[in-house]
């Protein structure tokens, strides 16, 4: 059974830093990851999706990596904004189209 | 073209009341989801229908929720009889491909 964590669950930071989000999955069977974004009160985001033979994606600031081998995606967040505060989700989808959610990190970006 | 639409936002009903939440896909996409996200268990994939058709309802919880996709751009959530514990918010989303786009959520609270 596919389990999916999120490390770290809160994080705070001065903006400007570089960040890095963390997201771990248990069987490395994956057809994509996709990363998400969720405004307190909102839906889902989608930010960036990563197909299970790609190593990376790119939008902006944002830069998500991919290693299956291994279970695990990085999300990476450079020159952080305040705007950036938000919970950020990993999902990963395994074969079938069900998609298995992480439990999430709250980012707060202070100004 | 609008997002994927859910109705009501908001519903706030007494225990043993019948809940209906209602979906509208993203026009063209061929798979739905319905989630429920909650503080303790985080977001939880309920069902997903492709073409119409349920395709996996083992996230379903009890036989009190029940979920139909009568056509192509509409689709129920019903919950009956509801209790406390389904205290949530249930979101839809639709896909064609790989990327999932979710609505707003309809946050419920059964007292």
């Amino acid at each position: 059974k596919q389990e999916v964590t999120q490390i770290p669950a809160a994080l705070s930071v001065p903006e400007g830093e570089n960040l890095v989000l963390n997201c771990s999955f248990t069987d490395s069977a994956i057809y994509n990851l996709q990363w998400f974004r969720q405004d307190p009160g909102k839906g889902l985001t989608s930010l960036l999706l990563i197909q299970s033979s790609q190593r990376e994606q790119t939008s902006g600031r944002l830069n998500a990596s991919l290693d299956k081998s291994s279970g695990r995606s990085t999300l990476y967040i450079a020159a952080s904004q305040p705007g950036d505060s938000a919970t950020y989700l990993c999902a990963v989808r395994s074969g079938t189209y069900k998609y298995i959610f992480g439990t999430g990190t709250r980012l707060k970006v202070l100004a | 073209d609008a997002g994927v639409i859910q109705s009501p936002r908001h519903e706030v009903t007494e225990m043993g009341q019948e809940v209906t939440l209602r979906c509208k896909p993203i026009s063209g996409h061929d798979y739905l989801f319905w989630y429920r996200q909650t503080m303790m268990r985080g977001l939880e994939l309920l069902i997903y229908f492709n073409n119409n058709v349920p395709i996996d309802d083992s996230g379903m919880p009890e036989d009190r929720f029940s979920a139909k996709m009568p056509n192509a751009s509409f689709s129920t959530l019903k919950i009956q009889p509801s209790e406390p514990r389904d205290s949530a918010v249930y979101f839809c989303a639709s896909a064609e491909g790989n990327e999932q786009f979710f609505g707003p959520g309809t946050r419920l609270t059964v007292l």
